[in-house]
């Protein structure tokens, strides 16, 4: 199996500061397909996670242009350019390059 | 839009069946794999499978021997059964559709399920 590895497990931001997670797979996501299938996903509290980012960099529908994700082959990051108050959850990497898809154990962002 | 809607029993004694039947709303059916994803309380989140609009699944190895995930397209569901139910298994369960390439969305609500005596 796929191990993702994120860090750190949680932080807290100022708003208006920037924020980053990175997430670390213990196996290349490159797909055969030419696809590196990593995802972000946002938990908000008492919420479903909802789809932020796709295929390592592109932002889902209606996600603010805030987000941004980058990396390849085994190390990712999300970055928040500008936190804000509604960005406060628990973020989760996940790969879908090989089954099982695994998640990371998530980050928990909160609000300083 | 897809929206997502599950339901099934929250509360089961050890050795029990789960059994979760997650309905499909507006969409197209066949343009998904439909996937059981699932969280303990106060953990991270854990894919279960999938299944595809023709009935084609693929499991977790790690619950592979104890589920199932199955498909009724004439009415735009898909279920989950897990065996043997132990209290590992209570957990907050999701369904979701996945897209190659875009990932899990949409969501359904996740609704707690609890294993005790």
């Amino acid at each position: 199996d796929i191990v993702m590895t994120q860090t750190p497990l949680s932080l807290s931001v100022i708003p208006g500061q920037p924020a980053s997670i990175s997430c670390k797979s213990s196996q290349s996501l490159f797909h055969g397909d030419g696809k590196t299938c990593l995802y972000w996903y946002l938990q908000k509290p008492g919420q479903s996670p909802q789809l932020l980012i796709y295929e390592v960099s592109n932002r889902f529908s209606g996600v603010p242009d805030r987000f941004s994700g980058s990396g390849s082959v085994t190390d990712f990051t999300l970055k928040i350019s500008r936190v804000e108050a509604e960005d406060v959850g628990v973020y989760h990497c996940m790969q879908s390059t090989q089954f099982p898809y695994n998640f990371g154990q998530g980050t928990k962002l909160e609000i300083k | 839009q897809v929206q997502l809607q599950q339901w099934g029993a929250g509360l089961l004694k050890p050795l029990e069946t789960l059994s979760r039947t997650c309905a499909v709303y507006g969409g197209s059916f066949s343009d998904y794999y439909w996937c059981w994803i699932r969280q303990p309380p106060g953990k991270g989140l854990e894919w279960i499978g999938e299944v595809s609009h023709s009935g084609g699944t693929n499991y977790n190895p790690s619950l592979k021997s104890r589920v199932t995930i199955s498909v009724d397209t004439s009415k735009n569901q898909f279920s989950l059964k897990l065996t043997s139910v132990t209290a590992a298994d209570t957990a907050v369960y999701y369904c979701a559709g996945f897209k190659w390439g875009l990932g899990l969305d949409p969501w359904g609500q996740g609704t707690l399920v609890t294993v005790s005596s």
